[in-house]
């Protein structure tokens, strides 16, 4: 089954105590990113990957990074999580991005991240 | 400006009755553009996308599009109670820009 799974689905962490929230995804797509959500804000992007060794920034990167050495996989890590990284993350992927019908986004289950 | 824009809502509509969504975007070289629905908690899925102006229907759902005036829309048809949801417009440049979202609630 095509598919994008993210891990863990709950996690309630300290303050300053690193994690990492894995995501991977089955169907070879190229694009892939980091969303939060927070209520009344939408979905706002954390970080988003090209290729493999390619990412970048997008509009909420502070107090996060990401990794893509390989293709399925794009953790997102929280190296001092704090109280206001708490929301729900969701990874996604695409085919690609050139516009057109192979640009839609297929989502994780999410993360709901708690920072106490 | 917001790149998207839609009216958070919450929008309200009897049972049975057709439903309409609004999302406007300010670059006119948008190439794509998505709906999706979002139960609370869930994550999003794809509804409807739309390339080229005019009307594209699947179902009880037709989406709408006019690049002249930089708008699109979805319409939903004998709107049920699990239509219950948030409705988010997405738009494709190169990346994904989102709306916030608009809240739609069908009375039974």
């Amino acid at each position: 089954e095509a598919q994008v799974t993210q891990n863990p689905r709950y996690l309630i962490t300290v303050t300053g105590k690193k994690l990492t929230v894995t995501c991977s995804q089955n169907m070879n797509h190229e694009y892939m990113s980091w969303y939060r959500q927070d209520p009344g804000l939408g979905l706002r992007q954390i970080y988003y990957s090209m290729n493999v060794e390619v990412t970048d920034k997008g509009d909420v990167p502070e107090g996060y990074k990401v990794s893509r050495k390989e293709k399925r996989n794009f953790p997102l890590i929280l190296e001092s999580p704090s109280p206001n990284q708490t929301s729900l993350y969701f990874c996604a992927s695409s085919p690609s991005t050139t516009g057109g019908a192979d640009t839609e986004a297929f989502f994780g289950q999410g993360t709901r991240l708690t920072v106490v | 400006q917001k790149e998207v824009e839609q009216n958070s809502g919450p929008l309200s509509v009897p049972e049975g009755a057709i439903a309409s969504l609004n999302c406007t975007y300010s670059d006119r070289v948008s190439q794509s553009f998505f709906w999706y629905r979002q139960y609370s908690g869930k994550s999003p899925e794809l509804i409807m996308s739309i390339y080229s102006n005019g009307d594209k229907e699947d179902g009880r759902f037709t989406a709408q599009l006019n690049k002249a005036s930089q708008y699109v829309s979805l319409l939903i048809r004998d709107s049920q109670p699990s239509d219950s949801a948030t409705y988010l417009c997405a738009v494709r440049k190169y990346q994904l820009i989102w709306g916030a979202g608009t809240k739609l609630i069908i009375k039974p």
